[in-house]
């Protein structure tokens, strides 16, 4: 069974810095791409950040650009968010998903909130 | 960046109705629609992609069709653990639409 597993979030101050991280498990993860996808509170999904199945290749929404980093062990079947000088509209459930050309799994979630 | 268009952003139904909603994107995403229901207080779960596949285990009352600009996602026989939030997604560059919530009348 394939399951995801966020952990990570909190509440941070502005211009803080916050590390997510997801656990995989119940299918190969270094043959996946994985992605984060959040949701600000009452809000719709955003598509923040992807990552290839080597780690070699990262895209990013433009607003997260130079600010998030998204990486990956495979040996630890472990996916990460970097969430540097994060804003109040960072504020989200930040969901670890697995791509492929679609998100077909999707962890529970995790929430960040961004707030002084 | 690509803007998906959902309409309507909410509707009244019944148990047993046929349900339609809609997605028009903004440029010409050829088959790259994704379609996703978000249950409260879970997490999104596909249903539908490449515009018409049905993902694995998700009940043939849920269809998709279109193609290029404009897509469809029809619940045929609504039930009531259909009641959600249902999302669509293109594929090319990852936009979702603002989300359709199914309530009941």
């Amino acid at each position: 069974e394939v399951q995801l597993v966020e952990s990570g979030g909190g509440l941070v101050q502005p211009g803080r810095s916050l590390k997510l991280s997801c656990a995989a498990s119940g299918f190969t993860f270094s043959n996946y791409y994985m992605a984060w996808v959040r949701q600000a509170p009452t809000k719709g999904l955003e598509w923040v950040a992807s990552i290839t199945n080597s780690g070699g290749s990262t895209y990013y929404r433009d607003s997260v650009k130079g600010r998030f980093t998204i990486s990956r062990d495979n040996a630890k079947s472990t996916l990460y968010l970097q969430m540097d000088s994060l804003r109040s509209e960072d504020t989200a459930t930040y969901y670890c998903t697995r791509e492929d050309w679609y998100f077909d799994f999707w962890g529970p979630g995790t929430m960040v909130t961004v707030s002084s | 960046d690509i803007v998906m268009t959902q309409s309507p952003t909410s509707m009244s139904i019944s148990v047993g109705d046929r349900v339609t909603m809609n997605c028009k994107a903004s440029q010409n995403v050829g088959s790259n629609v994704d379609w996703y229901q978000q249950k409260t207080g879970q997490s999104p779960k596909l249903l539908i992609y490449k515009a018409s596949n049905r993902y694995t285990g998700v009940p043939d009352r849920f269809t998709g069709s279109g193609s290029g600009t404009d897509f469809t996602f029809t619940i045929s026989n609504m039930q009531a653990e259909d009641l959600a939030v249902y999302y669509c997604m293109q594929s090319n560059s990852y936009t979702f639409g603002a989300g359709t919530k199914l309530e009941l009348k």
